[in-house]
């Protein structure tokens, strides 16, 4: 595709429900970010993975979340037991950069984010 | 650790008007980057413009331009002849020179008036 793709766009889960987000970054992309948004606010990073390698998962909130890459390309962001608080938009950006490096011109593409709900 | 404050919480502008929406940040980095971004209602960041810290010259992209102030850590950003497709939710964002993640601020919902 043209651009990073998120699905679903829309998620309502039950409290204590399980859930799976999906994202789909521009092929060939290296870095793929995370980033959670609540309502009104600016987005907050997660997770971030280089190829396949987590490097670092600092903001991740709580050990209910869980994020993988396995072969380098789609990434699922999972969230375990979903509690109220966990209600917001989660975004995913890609870019064909290496990020840890003096990335002078780095671009991030963001993807238009799944709105999870949680009841 | 770095932070990034938008003290406003929402904007108004009449079309072809200037408006400046304003950042302030802080962080204990000798270099890093800063950013505007624009979120429409399709959800989707969108890069409006980005300036390096060890840049003095203020970055200009067509109607958009910042005011730049290191020593008072103030990034704002001016947009000129404003435009109905203008109205979004703008962010102010840093990044440290060797970093892999942005810091946002909380956004200014900008409304253009036509």
């Amino acid at each position: 595709g043209a651009g990073v793709s998120q699905s679903p766009r829309y998620k309502v889960a039950k409290r204590g429900q399980d859930v799976a987000l999906r994202c789909d970054p521009i092929s060939g992309h290296v870095s793929l970010f995370w980033y959670q948004q609540a309502l009104g606010q600016g987005p907050e990073f997660l997770t971030y993975f280089q190829n396949e390698a987590q490097l670092d998962k600092s903001g991740l909130p709580s050990d209910r979340f869980f994020a993988e890459r396995p072969e380098g390309s789609v990434s699922t962001l999972k969230i375990q037991r979903t509690q109220q608080e966990d209600s917001a938009v989660y975004l995913c950006a890609s870019s064909p950069h290496i990020s840890s490096s003096r990335t002078r011109h780095e671009k991030l593409f963001f993807g238009s984010g799944t709105q999870l709900s949680v009841l | 650790a770095q932070t990034v404050t938008q003290s406003q919480p929402e904007m108004s502008v009449q079309e072809a008007e200037t408006v400046t929406l304003s950042c302030t940040y802080d962080t204990s980095e000798s270099d890093y980057y800063l950013f505007w971004y624009k979120q429409p209602p399709s959800r989707q960041m969108i890069l409006v413009i980005r300036q390096e810290a060890y840049k003095q010259q203020n970055a200009t992209e067509n109607r958009f331009s910042v005011n730049f102030q290191k020593a008072a850590k103030s990034f704002s950003l001016k947009i000129s002849d404003s435009q109905l497709g203008d109205a979004a939710m703008y962010f102010c964002a840093s990044r440290r020179e060797y970093g892999n993640k942005l810091v946002f601020g909380a956004g200014t919902i900008l409304r253009v008036k036509s």
